[in-house]
């Protein structure tokens, strides 16, 4: 059965500190990999997708990056964290266009 | 612009009582609409999708292309029903993303 998973759980880190969170899902090929940030009162927002290696498309301008280095490997990196960076993030998998299947997610506080 | 707007944060009933979680969506095509529900300490998954016309756990929601509302009901809450609810919509391309609204918690008392 297919499984995703995030790391960290947690993570603290200054205003002006590198960023990296990463998200792997196992038994799947190919998937589509989703990032959303969920902030305060603001619902799930999109922030990367990537429908194979390599291809990453932004929705939203930000300090953030992502990167898909292997098949079924997602990273979301940032040179020098902000405060409103601070959020809850969310990976997600799906087999193209169909359900998307949610980590458990990373929270980030940034101080 | 692509939108989905959840105008409640909060929704607060008893249990036994009917429920209607509310969405409405902007799409100038014909989107694909869905909920999603997340439990205490669980992680965010599917509750219902429009086009399987399934009901999942007493709940139903019928798109209506006229209002641009895709209404999540149950006629009977029950207390496991207290949740955070996202609606959301996709286009039918390739991408499969997602555009969420702001959520509504449900809270079913007792």
């Amino acid at each position: 059965s297919q499984t995703i998973h995030q790391w960290p759980a947690t993570l603290v880190q200054p205003v002006g500190s590198p960023l990296s969170l990463e998200c792997t899902v196992e038994g799947t090929s190919n998937p589509n990999l989703y990032w959303y940030r969920q902030a305060a009162g603001r619902g799930l927002q999109l922030l990367f997708y990537s429908v194979g290696i390599g291809q990453i498309s932004s929705e939203v301008p930000q300090n953030l990056s992502a990167s898909r280095p292997q098949d079924r490997q997602f990273i979301l990196s940032s040179k020098k964290l902000l405060l409103s960076d601070s959020g809850f993030y969310l990976c997600a998998w799906s087999v193209r266009a169909g359900t998307q299947y949610f980590g458990p997610g990373t929270r980030l506080l940034v101080l | 612009a692509q939108r989905v707007t959840q105008p409640e944060k909060l929704l607060s009933v008893f249990k036994g009582a009917p429920v209607e979680l509310k969405c409405n969506y902007s799409y100038s095509g014909s989107p694909e609409l869905f909920w999603y529900v997340q439990y205490s300490r669980q992680r965010l998954q599917l509750l219902l999708r429009h086009i399987s016309r399934e009901s999942i756990k007493g709940f139903t929601a019928d798109l209506n292309k006229g209002e641009t509302s895709f209404h999540l009901k149950k006629p009977f809450a029950q207390e496991e029903d207290s949740a955070m609810y996202y609606c959301a919509l996709s286009d039918f391309g390739n991408t499969g993303k997602l555009i969420f609204g702001q959520g509504t918690t449900l809270q079913v008392k007792p």
